[in-house]
């Protein structure tokens, strides 16, 4: 079974400061593994995904992340905070069929 | 190309109605899937549709059901409402190409409330 795990219900950072949201995830087969971000009353909007190409994954705004299958993560990363990016976000993990599993979320505050 | 859309955007039940929620997904995609989206469970997979036929499923009583038509569009269901059904009710069009990994792109969700 496959499951996602984010630490953190709810991280705040300065602005202009590194943002580092945390993924952990297990499953048994090799992962695709996703970040997702939702702005108040809007959908999920794809930040990167990780399909067993690279293991460092740029991608939307700035974001990255990096694939450490020794530690089972998959942690994203920003070098420098901005105001727009405080919203929620999300760890998933899927297999090849149409199932995302999600994290719980985890909420970034950014302070000016 | 539009994006997925979903109606109504919000919807104000009470306990024991049934109701059914729409996505049209984006041009092309042939797989829909189904989330709900809660304060306490946090993002949980109902179900997904492909060519009409429903190809995987969530842990969710059999008060939640859907289907899709030969457009791609989807509905789903909740039969005999209850208070914690309330959520937000989140569609992702994929287009479910064989051989590859397909992104989901996610609609901007129905938010159901049940009085």
């Amino acid at each position: 079974a496959q499951s996602v795990t984010q630490l953190g219900s709810h991280v705040s950072v300065s602005e202009g400061a590194l943002v580092l949201l945390r993924c952990n995830y297990s499953s048994s087969v090799p992962p695709y593994l996703f970040w997702y971000v939702q702005y108040p009353n809007q959908g999920l909007q794809l930040l990167l995904k990780y399909t067993s190409a690279a293991t460092l994954v740029k991608g939307i705004n700035g974001f990255e992340a990096e694939f450490k299958k020794s530690e089972t993560s998959f942690h994203l990363t920003k070098p420098s905070a901005h105001m727009s990016d405080a919203a929620e976000y999300f760890c998933a993990v899927s297999n090849q069929g149409g199932k995302l599993i999600f994290g719980q979320g985890t909420e970034l505050s950014v302070k000016p | 190309k539009a994006g997925v859309t979903q109606t109504p955007r919000y919807l104000i039940k009470t306990r024991g109605q049934q109701v059914t929620l729409s996505c049209s997904p984006i041009s092309g995609h042939r797989s829909v899937s189904w989330y709900q989206q809660t304060p306490g469970q946090g993002l949980q997979f109902l179900f997904e549709y492909f060519s009409e036929t429903q190809r995987n499923k969530g842990n969710f009583p059999g008060r939640f059901s859907g289907r899709q038509f030969s457009n791609s569009r989807s509905e789903m269901n909740v039969s005999t409402l209850e208070l914690g059904d309330s959520a937000l009710y989140l569609c992702a069009s994929s287009p479910r190409l064989a051989g590859e990994y397909n992104e989901q792109f996610f609609g901007p969700g129905t938010r159901l409330t049940v009085l």
